[in-house]
């Protein structure tokens, strides 16, 4: 199985500052990474796959990298709706996938 | 507009089997596309479940595969899950999602229904 880690498992970052979250893979995924935002009470919401391209509107704050084992998503200014928990997801090993155990990005 | 929705007991007692549906509007599941299930337990991450195309043919996670079947019903436009002999740790929001098969996105899941939460106490 893949494991995916994500950190750090909580990001404090105040509102317009830049926010970069992580994730590694414990084996090559090439490019088939996606990340997802989820706030409370919500199903989550398909932000980046490909590890670098936005899903259907997303706005371009929003941005992925990274390729192989580390990943890295990079929300510039951040929006007080930016506020929720990110998760990555590999499906590399198609049909199999898995997650990350998120991060949660809170106000300072 | 696609639209996925979960429906199901609530609750379930130990040893029972769970039994979720997940209906889909705006789009003919056998149109392609893999569907799938994904739980979240409270306050902890998310974890795949299992797919399966219109034609029938399954995956499912290897950790949960001798408890799982999930099954289709073209005409109703749905999507079943059945995870039998359950346990407290099942108790989780359950979310039906679309599953592209191809393109860049071909693996991700798209389009989330709302999710339902399931308990499993006696």
């Amino acid at each position: 199985e893949i494991v995916m880690t994500q950190s750090p498992a909580t990001l404090s970052v105040s509102p317009g500052e830049r926010a970069t979250l992580s994730c590694r893979a414990s084996q090559s995924v090439s490019s088939n990474l996606a990340w997802y935002q989820q706030k409370p009470g919500q199903a989550p919401r398909l932000l980046i796959y490909g590890a670098s391209t936005r899903a259907t509107g997303i706005p371009a704050r929003f941005s992925g990298s990274g390729s192989g084992t580390e990943f890295t998503l990079t929300i510039s200014s951040l929006q007080s709706e930016d506020f929720a928990v990110y998760y990555c997801q590999q499906y590399n090993n198609w049909p199999l996938s898995t997650f990350g155990q998120g991060t949660r990005l809170e106000i300072k | 507009q696609v639209q996925l929705q979960e429906s199901g007991p609530g609750l379930v007692k130990p040893s029972e089997t769970l039994s979720l549906t997940c209906a889909v509007s705006g789009y003919s599941i056998t149109s392609g596309y893999y569907w799938g299930w994904i739980r979240q337990p409270p306050g902890k991450g998310l974890e795949w479940i299992g797919s399966i195309y219109h034609s029938g043919s399954t995956y499912y996670n290897p950790s949960l595969k001798s408890r799982v079947t999930i099954s289709v019903d073209t005409s109703k436009n749905q999507f079943s899950l059945k995870l039998s002999s359950v346990t407290a740790a099942d108790t989780a929001v359950y979310y039906c999602a679309r599953r592209p098969q191809t393109g860049a996105a071909g693996g991700t899941f798209d389009i989330w229904g709302q999710g339902t939460m399931l308990t499993v106490s006696s």
